[in-house]
């Protein structure tokens, strides 16, 4: 069965910090996208990568980051994190276009 | 551009009861139409998946049918259970795209 794991399910960092998410899946899927979820906005796509090295920005990249050195593994930066920057973060991964996203279950972020 | 609303939440229904969460889109061409769904402290898992007009989506007795002429999706199950108790997300994508839209979620509480 499809696995995608985030690091950490709770994590609680300090404003200013540099803050790594990471999500691994083991399907050798092409597509991995990082989205936060809030209250009230449902999911916004942070941002995605279609390959090792490429990534594409989502909606709301502003304040983040990614990296993709790795096909299995996709990690969120948080370049200066911020307290506007607290919510839940979900990875996913996705064989080919148009087919369903495999989720993992979350990192829910405190930013103090 | 793509967009996706879900019925407000939210919803509590007794158990046995008749669920129906409503869904409609906006979208160019012919998109693939889902539905997710997060059970507390989870990710999100696909419940259902319809990929063109006509097709129904059917999953642990949950049914919705892709309506082109209503750009409806709706979600129903005749027999609702309080392990049914979730969120539940409705979302597409178009072909050749690999991002989702999501609505804003339904939050569902069944009560014995």
């Amino acid at each position: 069965d499809v696995k995608v794991t985030q690091s950490s399910r709770y994590l609680v960092k300090r404003t200013g910090e540099k803050v790594f998410l990471e999500c691994v899946q083991d399907m050798d899927h092409e597509n991995m996208f990082w989205y936060r979820q809030d209250p009230g906005l449902g999911l916004r796509l942070i941002y995605f990568s279609y390959d090792v090295k490429m990534k594409e920005k989502g909606d709301i990249p502003e304040g983040y980051s990614v990296s993709r050195e790795k096909k299995e593994r996709f990690s969120l930066i948080l370049e200066s994190a911020s307290t506007n920057q607290t919510s839940m973060y979900l990875c996913a991964a996705q064989g080919i276009s148009n087919q369903p996203q495999h989720f993992g279950d979350g990192t829910r972020l405190s930013i103090l | 551009g793509n967009s996706v609303t879900q019925m407000e939440g939210p919803v509590t229904l007794s158990e046995e009861a008749f669920l129906t969460i409503n869904c409609t889109y906006t979208a160019t061409g012919y998109p693939s139409l889902f539905w997710y769904v997060q059970y507390p402290g989870e990710g999100l898992q696909l419940l259902l998946k319809a990929t063109k007009a006509d097709d129904k989506g059917s999953n642990k007795g949950f049914e919705a049918t892709y309506r082109k002429e209503t750009t409806s999706f709706h979600l129903e199950k005749g027999s609702v259970q309080v392990s049914d108790s979730a969120v539940y997300f409705c979302a597409l994508s178009n072909f050749g795209n690999e991002k989702l839209t999501f609505g804003t979620g339904t939050r569902l509480t069944i009560i014995p």
